[in-house]
């Protein structure tokens, strides 16, 4: 069973550019969930969907972050215009159920804004 | 403000012997405990858990202790290898947000 997938791994832009990274989950899991990681800190909570829909987006920094997951499979984060703050790892995870249960992550996508 | 906290950033423990690695917590409502390893360049990868309803969960080298009134958890792993240097976050999901919030981790290294 294929494990939660995330691209690109890594992203090198330009202050004001945009990016978008994506997540495909566990088959099933119908939880899906951002998490950042600046250097040294916390694994930040960013949003949470469940199938489709936003469960929880308290956790995203600003408008210029925005996330989708049309017909409750893969999800798109997209920052635009990206600033010098917004590098770090940033992490998917899944689970298949609300709560009490393991979440799964992915390998992280690495930005990197200069 | 910080509702899971793990104060140590970093523990050294020498081959063979127990690592023990500690997290708080400040909502007593959270239901299910997780501890996650993290290696250089990858993705957290889950360890063990327990629920708030035991004081314990064992599996192999890995102990989970939950000390409700103290709201404090902590992960023994007896005995320490090499293999196991790595960063351990400490997570807590809460029943209210069905959030999973996290610590800032420890960075443990088992000296051979």
């Amino acid at each position: 069973e294929a494990g939660v997938t995330q691209f690109p791994s890594h992203s090198v832009i330009e202050k004001g550019q945009t990016v978008t990274l994506r997540c495909d989950p566990i088959s099933g899991h119908d939880n899906l969930y951002w998490y950042r990681r600046v250097m040294g800190k916390e694994i930040k909570f960013l949003l949470h969907f469940v199938k489709e829909s936003k469960q929880d987006e308290s956790g995203m920094p600003n408008n210029r972050f925005l996330a989708e997951r049309t017909g409750g499979t893969y999800s798109t984060l997209k920052v635009q215009p990206a600033e010098l703050e917004d590098s770090g790892v940033y992490f998917c995870a899944s689970s298949p159920r609300l709560s009490g249960n393991t979440i799964y992550f992915g390998e992280g996508s690495w930005l990197t804004v200069v | 403000d910080q509702q899971v906290k793990q104060n140590s950033p970093s523990l050294s423990v020498q081959e063979g012997r127990i690592s023990i690695l500690n997290c708080d917590y400040t909502n007593s409502m959270f239901d299910y405990f997780l501890w996650y390893k993290k290696y250089p360049a990858e993705g957290p990868t889950f360890l063990i858990s327990i629920s708030s309803i035991k004081d314990k969960n064992e599996d192999g080298r890995f102990t989970v202790f939950l000390n409700k009134s103290a709201k404090h958890l902590s992960l023994h792993i007896v005995p320490s290898q090499p293999g196991d240097s790595a960063v351990y976050f400490c997570a807590a999901s809460d029943p209210g947000t069905y959030k999973y919030i996290f610590g800032t981790g420890t960075r443990l290294k088992v000296l051979a």
